[in-house]
Formats: structure tokens, C-alpha cells, sequence
């Protein structure tokens, strides 16, 4: 079965702190994902990557940063958290087709909401 | 740049009634895919259905189906015989391929309310 695990599904930081989120899928998946999820404005992606060392600036990569170091794993830095980060932080993965192969859907995970005080 | 636009922030259904959650998307993309997700209080994202650009026909799953107009660019998600479990935060997606993957795009969300 599908599985896609988040390290923690609440986490509380203090403003200035290095928060390390990390993300494990077992599907030997070739791209994964991270969003932020906020009300009003649905999911968002920070980050995503393709292959291991391999990531792609999203939509709002700003105070964040990512590592690949291995294919099941994908991790999400804040290096400086601050309360406007305050929010769900939800890791996927989807398989890779190819081109001219159907895309597929993401398999998420349970989310981690971050606190920052 | 992809865009998806759910103009209902919420709805309500009477249980066993049909609902239909809004979705329109903004692409110049050849090729694309469409996709609904189910947000239970819990978290968890689930995925619902699959529409591709080039299927003729629309995407059907249980008693989900998706009503797909190319032309008018939406793609409506319609649940037939609600049930209570239903109620749910409900986000549209679009994906397209990138140079060595590719990404997603959601919605801001429609909350479904089944009221018994």
C-alpha cells in the first residue's frame, strides 16, 4: 500500500529556530513535493524535486530551503522560523511517467502543523 | 501560469441529494491533467478523481464524477447521494509536465457540509 510519512504531525518552534521537516515515501517515487496549507488559499508549493539532489523553487520558496539526498526522502528547512510561517505543512509524492505518459495523481501525507511562537 | 479558481468557500447539501463543487482552470498547456481531493477534518488528502485533457469521455469513480467542459475550461466535481461522510474541505488541481517532472497547482477549497 501507498505510504507517504511526515516526522511529526505537530510541532511547536520558537521565532528564530531551525526547523527541519522531514518527509519518507516507500514507493520509489521520482518527484516530491512540499505546500504549505492555509485557509482561504488552498495548498501552495514551496518546493518540489525530481530526483535525488535534484529540487525546483515553487510557487513561494522564500525562508525555506530542501535536501534530496536519497529518493525516499525529502526534507523542508526553515532556517529562521518566523510566525508567519505558522501553518499545515503537507509532503507528496507522485510517480514519473515520461513524457508523452499520462501524469499522475500525488500521494500525500498526514501533514505537520507548525507552530511558530 | 496555471490557475484554479473555486468560487464556493462553502456549501451544504442535504444527505441522499446530489451536489455539484465548482472549478474552473486557467491553462495554456496542450496537456493536462485535472484532479479533485477530499480533506476530511483529519487531514489527510485524499485523492478522488482524474480527468485528462485529451479523455473523451468524463472521469467517473463510484459516486464521484467529473463534468469536464474543455471549451468553457471547468471541471465541475459532482457527488451523487451525499452521505454524511461527505463533508469535507474538497480542493480542484491541474497538473503539468515540467522538464523532468511536474507539478501541481490546487484551488482555494470548497467546505461540503452534509446535513442530515
Amino acid at each position: 500500500d501507498v505510504k507517504v510519512t511526515q516526522s511529526s504531525r505537530y510541532l511547536v518552534k520558537r521565532t528564530g529556530e531551525k526547523v527541519f521537516l522531514e518527509c519518507v515515501q516507500d514507493m520509489d517515487h521520482e518527484n516530491m513535493f512540499w505546500y504549505r496549507q492555509d485557509p482561504g488559499l488552498g495548498l501552495r508549493l514551496i518546493y518540489f524535486s525530481y530526483d535525488v539532489k535534484m529540487k525546483e523553487k515553487g510557487d513561494i520558496p522564500e525562508g525555506y530551503s530542501v535536501s534530496r539526498e536519497k529518493k525516499e526522502r525529502f526534507s523542508l528547512i526553515l532556517e529562521s522560523a518566523s510566525t508567519n510561517q505558522t501553518s499545515m505543512y503537507l509532503c507528496a509524492s507522485s510517480p514519473w511517467g515520461g513524457r508523452g505518459l499520462p501524469v499522475w495523481t500525488q500521494y500525500f501525507g498526514p501533514g505537520t502543523r507548525l507552530l511558530v511562537l | 501560469a496555471q490557475k484554479i479558481t473555486q468560487t464556493q468557500p462553502g456549501m451544504f447539501v442535504q444527505e441522499k441529494e446530489a451536489v455539484t463543487l465548482d472549478c474552473t482552470y486557467d491553462t495554456s498547456d496542450p496537456s493536462y491533467g485535472l484532479f479533485w481531493y477530499k480533506q476530511p477534518s483529519s487531514g489527510e488528502m485524499i485523492f478522488l478523481i482524474y480527468q485528462g485533457s485529451y479523455d473523451q469521455q468524463n472521469a467517473t469513480e463510484g459516486r464521484y464524477s467529473l463534468n469536464f467542459q474543455k471549451a468553457r475550461k471547468s471541471a465541475n466535481l459532482v457527488i451523487s447521494a451525499s452521505q454524511l461522510g461527505d463533508s469535507a474541505m474538497y480542493f480542484c488541481a491541474s497538473s503539468r509536465v515540467v522538464n523532468y517532472g511536474q507539478n501541481f497547482v490546487f484551488g482555494p477549497g470548497t467546505r461540503l457540509s452534509v446535513l442530515p
